[in-house]
């Protein structure tokens, strides 16, 4: 059972916009920047947003990321094939003293 | 290129112990912290522990407190995991990640992971 709580799956057609929620608590998201984390098939698990809603370098626009209270989202605009992958969100939690992740969101483009 | 590269991985017994070291290249880590994730076989990431710029402050998650140790060695911007009373459930790909900023940070530079199986 992951301290955040993401949908274990989410779906969109090639050019449509989906979101994947991350749900946290007072320990963390409440009180904590939320990151955002990327895992194509078969490979390691690449930064995506940073600290609520920043992009590093490269990271298109089409993704974009919120906050408000305990929970988080990521969106994706103009869905294509190649964001098929798995989302996880991140934060601090102080209860906890360490880092804690969401499930995972795998991500399918029909 | 900036490089994360995770080694020492493999087939160990229940019980048994196993060190892992993560070596970067391409730039200087030391004034960053560094982290291990692991990744269970068709599971999500979940925070090993982390190791402070200067080595002098270690944190770990509960699941590995007291059983794994992380060190380093600047002089060859080499992280350590050292893994002793090893379980079924601590059988993953462990990834090396460099921590940018504190607890409001992230990780920004990840390896390509090494993977620990431990059977009998």
């Amino acid at each position: 059972q992951s301290v955040l709580t993401q949908p274990p799956s989410a779906s969109g057609t090639p050019g449509q916009r989906v979101t994947i929620s991350c749900s946290g608590s007072s320990s963390n998201i409440g009180t904590k920047t939320v990151n955002w984390y990327q895992q194509l098939p078969g490979t390691a698990p690449k930064l995506l947003i940073y600290r609520n809603n920043q992009r590093p370098s490269g990271v298109p626009d089409r993704f974009s990321g919120s906050k408000s209270g305990t929970s988080a989202s990521l969106a994706i605009s103009g869905l294509q094939s190649e964001d098929e992958a798995d989302y996880f969100c991140a934060a601090w939690d102080d209860r906890l003293n360490g880092w804690v992740f969401g499930g995972g969101t795998k991500l399918t483009v029909l | 290129e900036v490089q994360l590269l995770e080694s020492g991985g493999g087939l160990v017994q229940p019980g048994g112990s196993l060190r892992l070291s993560c070596a970067a290249s391409g730039l200087t880590f030391n004034n960053f912290a560094r982290s291990w994730v692991r990744q269970a076989p068709g599971k999500g990431l979940e925070w090993v522990g982390a190791i402070s710029g200067n080595g002098g402050s270690t944190y770990y998650a509960d699941s590995v407190k007291g059983r794994f140790t992380m060190s380093r060695d600047n002089s060859k911007n080499t992280v350590y995991l050292q893994m002793n009373s090893l379980r079924a459930d601590d059988t993953a790909v462990y990834y090396c990640a460099r921590n940018y900023g504190d607890q409001e940070g992230f990780f920004d530079y990840w390896g390509q992971g090494t993977l620990v199986t431990v059977s009998s």
